[in-house]
């Protein structure tokens, strides 16, 4: 079984500050997916990493895959209040998401 | 572009009452899936179907039945609703023709139906 543990489970910092969450597997990921989820809606794909050392960047979200395909951060720079939500990665057996990360950015 | 539609948005259930909610996806998708939110708990599981006339447990299956009999639909019932079925359910879909680390694992979530139990 897959254990998947996202850090911190709560982040709440002023806008135009930066921060990072993580996502740790006991496992290897045959590839890895970033939600984010607003509230009162369900999550929406971020992304999706699949090789090693891969690094994404969608605007101010840069997301980067651990060369060993087990680990996960997604960073944000000068984050905005429309980041606030809930941040998940889900695991490879049967799709599973922990706590996520719950990202607050206050005004 | 609809995508994936659940139904009802919100419900209230006294303790011992059925009900279905209904999830439908127009993305002729394969997987479907149902999990419930709750506070601090993150997403969980509860059964799922890679294809019409499969089902298959998740992690918190008990209370629940599922069944899929068209490629669109994936209806979840609650049998005799309790206390704590009180939840944020989600219902999502996702393709499986592709490759498969890439294709099973992208999801498109409905709304969510919002479940309070009495």
């Amino acid at each position: 079984t897959q254990l998947l543990e996202q850090s911190p489970q709560f982040l709440s910092i002023q806008e135009g500050e930066n921060l990072t969450v993580y996502c740790n597997s006991s496992s290897v990921f045959s590839s890895l997916q970033w939600y984010r989820q607003e509230p009162g809606e369900g999550p929406v794909l971020l992304v999706t990493v699949v090789t090693g050392g891969e690094v994404k960047k969608l605007k101010r979200l840069t997301f980067q895959f651990g060369d060993a395909r087990k680990d996960s951060s997604l960073h944000i720079t000068a984050a905005q209040t429309g980041d606030t939500g809930l941040y998940l990665c889900p695991n490879d057996y049967k799709l599973s998401f922990g706590a996520g990360t719950t990202v607050t950015v206050r005004a | 572009n609809a995508g994936v539609t659940q139904t009802p948005k919100f419900q209230v259930l006294k303790t011992g009452q059925s009900m279905t909610l209904q999830c439908a996806q127009d993305m002729n998708h394969e997987y479907m899936s149902w999990y419930r939110q709750d506070p601090g708990m993150g997403l969980r599981l509860i059964h799922y179907s890679v294809g019409a006339g499969i089902t298959d447990q998740g992690e918190v299956p008990n209370g629940y039945n599922v069944s899929r009999s068209t490629t669109e639909d994936f209806p979840l019932r609650l049998l005799s609703a309790a206390p704590s079925q009180t939840s944020v359910y989600f219902c999502a879909s996702s393709p499986l023709t592709g490759p498969p680390q890439l294709t099973k694992n992208i999801q498109y979530f409905g709304a969510g139906t919002r479940l309070s139990v009495l």
